[in-house]
């Protein structure tokens, strides 16, 4: 069974930083793209950060640009997102999220997401 | 960055209706939008992908049709288990973006 399981979530203050991390099974984990994408409370999806299975693209939201960092580990079968500077507006459910694809193309869906890892920026 | 906007917010619906949800990209998009359910508490699921593709598993009452910037999501006639929060979402170019969501809510 294809399972992704964040954790690292919790309460942290602003400007403070947080590490997530997903630990995957059920899959080769370099044969696929993997995402982050967070639910604020009673909020929409918003797609966050994306890593292409070789970490060779990166993409973010530009509402993180420079802030978070997406990262990999195949050989231990994990993801990660550091998160600096955290604000008031980052507090959200955080799920970690597999691709279909290797990378970053067009054909690209997220086909198994995690239950999510929640982040609450607060002081 | 492309928007994604959903039509309507929410909605009201019977066991039985016909269900329709629009979402408007704001550039061409062609085919690449992405549909997901999300039911309270829980991870979303994906539906449809390509516009028009019915993901493994997902029943044939599920409908996705068009491209360029207009979209459609049908539920044939509507179940118990379609009560949730569907989500549009562009696969054309990063960032990706998600419409804000369409709720379906029992009559």
């Amino acid at each position: 069974e294809v399972q992704l399981v964040e954790s690292g979530g919790g309460l942290v203050q602003p400007g403070r930083s947080l590490r997530l991390s997903c630990a995957t099974s059920g899959f080769i984990p370099e044969h696929y793209a993997i995402h982050w994408v967070r639910q604020g409370p009673g909020k929409g999806l918003e797609w966050v950060a994306g890593i292409s299975y070789n970490s060779a693209n990166i993409s973010y939201a530009d509402s993180v640009k420079g802030r978070f960092t997406i990262s990999r580990d195949n050989a231990k079968n994990s993801h990660y997102l550091q998160m600096n500077s955290l604000r008031a507006e980052d507090t959200a459910l955080y799920y970690c999220v597999k691709d279909i694809l290797l990378g970053f193309g067009k054909l690209s869906r997220f086909d198994v997401w995690g239950q999510g890892t929640m982040v609450t920026v607060s002081s | 960055d492309i928007q994604m906007t959903q039509s309507p917010s929410s909605l009201s619906a019977s066991v039985g209706d016909r269900v329709t949800i629009t979402c408007r990209a704001s550039q061409s998009i062609s085919i690449y939008l992405n549909w997901y359910q999300q039911k309270p508490g829980k991870a979303p699921d994906l539906l449809i992908y390509a516009a028009s593709r019915l993901q493994s598993g997902v029943p044939s009452r599920f409908t996705g049709t068009g491209s360029g910037t207009d979209f459609t999501l049908t539920i044939a006639s509507l179940q118990p288990e379609d009560f949730a929060t569907y989500y549009c979402q562009q696969s054309y170019s990063t960032p990706w973006t998600f419409g804000q969501g369409t709720r379906v809510e029992i009559k």
